[in-house]
């Protein structure tokens, strides 16, 4: 089965450009979610989906990002314009909210960002 | 609001030997989940084991166990028999019973740097 699919996996950009990382979760997951990981900060949740539609944003740092679940298969995080301080491993997170209420949250293979 | 600590930033284990990685969270919610994941340098996030708060029965998962003591809020890992691909960060985390709100995502601790020596 295929897993939470991630791409790019590596992104490296110039500061002040736009950068967009993106998400395919597994088929039939209904929640979808985005974590930021820095070696200062951890794991750290950025924003999180229910049906596409977006319950808690309050982890996004600050209005230079935004995402998007335009339907159950993708979803979008962009960050316009970068700052090297955006520099971090984003991780995207899929779990299937119906059924056994244990179900782990499955992650992709994360997209390293750089931003010089 | 929740918080998931790991107290220590790195372990080391001899190959074979058993190893105990720790962790303590604070909570005033009844019902929650605890997991541990595991994160090789190939940077894959892998769930290693679950617990449900409600459940008094440590779980285990092969070599992995968990000892959990929730009036205590600890959720200690153990890797029993440890092997040179057992290397890697393991992240201890919480996630709370209810779907909707922010209860639904997972409150991760800083992380635990686990060495297999030979």
């Amino acid at each position: 089965d295929a897993g939470v699919i991630q791409s790019p996996r590596h992104e490296v950009t110039e500061m002040g450009q736009e950068v967009t990382l993106r998400c395919k979760p597994i088929s039939g997951h209904n929640s979808l979610f985005w974590y930021r990981q820095t070696m200062m900060r951890g794991l750290e949740l950025l924003i999180y989906f229910n049906n596409n539609v977006p319950i808690d944003d309050s982890g996004m740092p600050e209005d230079r990002f935004s995402a998007k679940m335009p339907n159950a298969s993708f979803s979008t995080l962009k960050i316009q314009p970068s700052e090297p301080r955006d520099s971090a491993v984003y991780f995207c997170a899929s779990r299937d909210r119906g059924g056994d209420s244990n179900q782990p949250q499955h992650f992709g293979d994360g997209t390293r960002l750089s931003i010089l | 609001a929740q918080t998931v600590t790991q107290s220590q930033p790195e372990m080391s284990v001899q190959e074979a030997e058993t190893v105990t990685l720790s962790c303590t969270y604070d909570t005033s919610e009844s019902d929650y989940y605890l997991f541990w994941y595991k994160q090789p340098p190939s940077r894959q996030m892998i769930l290693v084991i679950r617990q449900e708060a409600y459940k008094q029965q440590n779980a285990t998962e092969n070599r992995f166990s968990v000892n959990f003591q929730k009036a205590a809020k600890s959720f200690s890992l153990k890797i029993s028999d440890s092997q040179l691909g057992d290397a890697a960060m393991y992240f201890c985390a919480y996630r709370g019973m209810n779907y909707g709100g922010s209860q639904g995502n997972l409150i991760f601790g800083k992380g635990t740097k686990l060495s297999v020596k030979p």
